[in-house]
C-alpha cells in the first residue's frame, strides 16, 4: 500500500549527539514537510521541500538539516545545536501544483533527550 | 504568509452538530483551506478541504465565507470518534507551504 513511513518511532538522544529520523514515501509526490509539535501545542514547520534536490527553511530550522537526494526520502537531522529536541516530529508529502492536493501523514516519531 | 486562527477549545454532546471556526483573513485567491484531526501521539488524518465553494463529504461538511476570510467546519452529528484537535489549514498555491492553524481541541460528551 502507498503511504508514508517514518522512523523510528521512539529515538533516545544523548546531549551533544545528532540523530536522524527518517521519511520515506512511495506514493511519488514531489513535496515533502517536517513539523515538529510540542506536547499540547500545534505543528510548526522545520523544513520543507518542494523537488529533489532543493529545499526551505520552515519557521524553527535552526538546529536541524535536512537533505532531498531522493524524490521518495526526505531525512530530517536533529543537530547538537538544537537545545531542546525533546518532541513529537510529523512528516508530510503532497503533490504539488495545484494547493488543493491531499496532504499526506506519517505516523510520527518521538525524540526525547536523555 | 497567511495565517489561521482558531478557538482552543470546544464541547459537545454526542449526536448533536459541532461547528468549528476558523479565520483566515489574510487568505490569497489561490490557497485552498484544508482540515485535519489528530489524536494524540497520531499524524494528523484528511477530513476536507475546499477553494470557494462549500464542500460535503461522509465525515463532514466546509462552509466557506463569500469573502474566504473564514471557514466553519461541521461535523453534523459528534460521537466520542469525533474527540480530537482539528487544525485548519492552508496551502499557498505558489510555494506549496502548509500553514497551519493554532487547533481546536473537540471534547465531545456522552
Amino acid at each position: 500500500d502507498g503511504g508514508i513511513t517514518q522512523s523510528p518511532k521512539y529515538l533516545f538522544r544523548k546531549e551533544g549527539q545528532n540523530v536522524t529520523l527518517s521519511c520515506e514515501q512511495n506514493l511519488n509526490h514531489d513535496a515533502m514537510y517536517w513539523y515538529r509539535q510540542d506536547p499540547g501545542q500545534g505543528l510548526r514547520l522545520i523544513y520543507y521541500s518542494q523537488i529533489v534536490n532543493d529545499f526551505q527553511k520552515g519557521d524553527i530550522a535552526e538546529g536541524y538539516s535536512v537533505s532531498r537526494e531522493k524524490k521518495e526520502s526526505f531525512p530530517l537531522t536533529v543537530t547538537s545545536a538544537q537545545k531542546n529536541p525533546t518532541a513529537f516530529y510529523l512528516c508530510a508529502s503532497s503533490p504539488t501544483g495545484f494547493s488543493g492536493n491531499t496532504i499526506y501523514f506519517g505516523e510520527g516519531s518521538w525524540l526525547t533527550v536523555v | 504568509d497567511a495565517k489561521t486562527t482558531q478557538p482552543n477549545s470546544m464541547e459537545s454532546n454526542e449526536e448533536e452538530p459541532v461547528h468549528l471556526p476558523c479565520n483566515h483573513s489574510t487568505i490569497s485567491g489561490t490557497d485552498y483551506i484544508h482540515w485535519y484531526r489528530q489524536l494524540p501521539s497520531q499524524g494528523p488524518e484528511y477530513v476536507i478541504h475546499g477553494l470557494t465553494s462549500n464542500v460535503n463529504n461522509r465525515m463532514a461538511s466546509l462552509a466557506i465565507a463569500e469573502d474566504r476570510k473564514s471557514s466553519t467546519l461541521i461535523l453534523h452529528r459528534a460521537t466520542l470518534r469525533d474527540a480530537a484537535v482539528y487544525y485548519c489549514i492552508l496551502r499557498d498555491g505558489n510555494t506549496d507551504k502548509l500553514i497551519f492553524g493554532t487547533g481546536t481541541r473537540l471534547q465531545v460528551f456522552p
